[in-house]
């Protein structure tokens, strides 16, 4: 999984706690993304990073605030978790380094998240 | 609205034969156009991409074919085999340096032995 390591890998929790998933990458690369996976929907970008402090938001960013103070750990918060966000959750991590010229990006191993 | 269309939602294929998925878009500004292969309990895992001025790239048994005019490409699977029993998905970027991907919502395929 490309150095990509993300915790908890599993996590079941009430309606209304603050939950924070955390990617860790030991690749050194500057890009970070955090993606939820849902039946139907394929991955959906929710936020990525493209530095230390430096974030912007995705295709579905409400209810999510993601945080990076170093470059290795990217961390994902759902303030008050509700249930429609009981989905699998990806961390992503990728370099302008690769060949093509784009930002290839590859995954972690996932975390299944669900809110009761 | 799923920005990029993928079909068909499931797929069996015969060992030996191939395995063609669809995907379609409507937005000319994607300029990056990767396949993921994703098995169960694992990430997705990068497996090919293009670029718009391509039409065609070849990787091994995996090709994509790129139709600009008709917003629309594919994967290719040759020889499928067992193994090859994943979800894919396609995926565009529409900010020039493939950040922001949007997928499509997946073909499980199912290569019978």
């Amino acid at each position: 999984d490309a150095g990509i390591t993300q915790s908890p890998r599993h996590k079941v929790t009430e309606t209304g706690t603050p939950v924070t998933l955390r990617c860790h990458q030991t690749e050194n690369h500057r890009y970070m993304y955090w993606y939820r996976q849902d039946p139907g929907h394929g991955l959906r970008l929710i936020h990525y990073s493209y530095g230390v402090k430096d974030t912007d938001k995705g295709e579905v960013s409400d209810g999510y605030s993601v945080s990076r103070s170093k470059t290795e750990d990217f961390l994902l918060t759902l303030e008050s978790a509700t249930s429609s966000q009981t989905s699998v959750y990806f961390c992503a991590i990728s370099s302008s380094t690769s060949g093509s010229g784009y930002n290839e990006q590859f995954f972690g191993p996932g975390t299944r998240l669900t809110v009761l | 609205q799923q920005q990029v269309k993928q079909s068909p939602q499931s797929l069996i294929v015969q060992k030996g034969g191939i395995s063609i998925i669809n995907c379609a878009y409507e937005n000319t500004a994607f300029d990056y156009f990767p396949w993921y292969q994703q098995f169960p309990g694992k990430g997705p895992a990068l497996l090919i991409a293009i670029r718009p001025d391509v039409s065609e790239k070849k990787e091994g048994r995996f090709t994509i074919s790129f139709n600009k005019s008709a917003k629309q490409f594919s994967l290719h699977i040759m020889d499928s085999q067992p193994g090859d029993s994943a979800t894919y998905f396609c995926a565009a970027s529409v900010d020039g340096y493939g950040n922001k991907l949007v997928f499509g919502a997946g073909t499980i395929l199912r290569v019978k032995s």
